[in-house]
């Protein structure tokens, strides 16, 4: 059975500030994972992509991936108020290269 | 381009009464996916569909729920007969071969009272 664990949190982190999410994934089959962010009432949106070992930067956004440890992390630098969401975490997971399987999320909150 | 759209946005039912819930994929999409979110369960994938043909419905709940994909730009999903524990957003999403990029719905919530 494929599992993706994620601290529901709220996280709670002011303005600013640096905030890291984690997600560990129970399939060693999944080479890559996305990141989707849901505003409260919305529908998922995908923010991050990484297929590789290592860092990969976007903006504000850092995804981290070790395979060997099946971990997966999201770093959100200078925090603002519109980061306030929940994210979801999804490793790949069929051939066609589309997330299949998100775990529950972990809600952010920033606080001005 | 229109993104993927969800009829009805809300449904309010009783139970026993059948509910149907449809979408209309991306474009050019040829995979079709619904899920379930719940605050217990989060977002749990129910089927998903490559080119209209079912790849994998081992997450629908139970005989009452049914998905269809009659062509390539259009799902129904199907509860029959609803019951209270069904209550839950159901999104669909679609999406391409080349990013693997979700794209979903606004979603449909559902309520069985």
């Amino acid at each position: 059975q494929k599992e993706v664990e994620q601290n529901s949190g709220p996280l709670s982190v002011p303005e600013g500030a640096i905030a890291s999410l984690n997600c560990t994934y129970s399939d060693r089959v999944s080479q890559s994972f996305f990141w989707y962010r849901q505003y409260s009432g919305k529908s998922p949106e995908l923010i991050m992509s990484i297929y590789s070992n290592g860092d990969k930067e976007d903006g504000r956004f850092t995804a981290q991936l070790n395979k060997a440890s099946q971990y997966v992390s999201l770093l959100i630098r200078d925090s603002q108020p519109s980061d306030s969401a929940t994210y979801l975490c999804a490793p790949l997971a069929n051939q066609a290269g589309t997330a299949l399987i998100f775990g529950k999320g972990t809600t952010l909150s920033v606080s001005s | 381009d229109a993104g993927v759209i969800q009829s009805p946005r809300h449904e309010v039912t009783e139970m026993g009464q059948e509910v149907t819930l449809r979408c209309k994929l991306i474009s050019g999409h040829n995979s079709l996916f619904w899920y379930r979110q719940t605050m217990m369960r989060g977002l749990e994938l129910l089927i998903y569909f490559n080119n209209n043909v079912p790849i994998d419905d081992s997450g629908m709940p139970e005989d009452r729920f049914s998905a269809k994909m009659p062509n390539a730009s259009f799902s129904t999903l199907k509860i029959q007969p609803s019951e209270p524990r069904d209550s839950a957003v159901y999104f669909c999403a679609s999406s391409g071969q080349i990013t693997g990029e979700l794209f979903f719905g606004e979603g449909s919530r559902l309520t069985v009272l």
